[in-house]
């Protein structure tokens, strides 16, 4: 079975663009999840999806948003980019909610 | 708030020795606990989990301790090898309706020396 897919692997930006980022998750799985990683703090919970439906949020501002499609598929965006969000982002996608099976991420680099 | 804390940032041990690696947590609502293993450039892998139910869950090299009352955790890999050398994350998160939110802590990095 193949596992979490994300696209693209790196990504370079500027201050005040915009990003989508793209993750597939395991076939059969509904809920996906993201999450930030830094130096600083670790893994950090952006949001979760289910079914369509946003579920759970982590203390994000709200340029950070998602949705997912009726295939599972999940797209995260990022507005108005800031130095601070250079981050390596990761998908995670669940059958049950235990065990979460992560992408490789995408680099975000914003200069 | 940290809520999951992994107190050594790295910890270096002697190939077929063991590591053991350590977790404390604050929110007693946690009841089900994770460990993963990230290498440089790629996501977190799913090593081990352990319901509040067991205090013990053993799978190979890998076993995962948990004591509630000290609200603590922590996983022993024997023996050691080369290629466990990673950052290991501990992350914690409640059973309770549809809660799938994992909360982590900062990692610990494992180097084991041949």
């Amino acid at each position: 079975k193949a596992g979490v897919t994300q696209t693209p692997r790196y990504l370079i930006k500027t201050r005040g663009q915009q990003v989508t980022l793209s993750c597939s998750p395991i076939s059969g799985h509904r809920s996906v999840s993201w999450y930030q990683q830094t130096p600083g703090q670790g893994l950090q919970f952006l949001f979760e999806y289910f079914s369509e439906t946003q579920r759970n949020k982590g203390n994000f501002p709200g340029r950070f948003s998602g949705r997912q499609f009726s295939n599972s598929r999940s797209e995260m965006n990022v507005s108005t980019l800031e130095l601070g969000d250079s981050a390596l982002y990761l998908c995670a996608s669940s059958l049950m909610g235990f065990e979460q099976f992560f992408g490789p991420g995408t680099r975000l680099t914003v200069l | 708030d940290q809520q999951v804390k992994q107190n050594s940032p790295s910890l270096s041990v002697q190939e077929g020795r063991i590591s053991i690696l350590n977790c404390d947590y604050t929110n007693s609502m946690f009841d089900y606990f994770l460990w993963y293993k990230k290498y440089p450039a790629e996501g977190p892998t799913f090593l081990i989990s352990i319901s509040s139910i067991k205090d013990k869950n053993e799978d190979g090299r890998f076993t995962v301790f948990l004591n509630k009352s000290a609200k603590h955790l922590s996983l022993h890999i024997v023996p050691s090898q080369p290629g466990d050398s990673a950052v290991y994350f501990c992350a914690a998160r409640t059973s309770g309706g549809s809660n799938y939110k994992l909360t982590f802590g900062k990692g610990t990095l494992l180097t084991v020396n041949p």
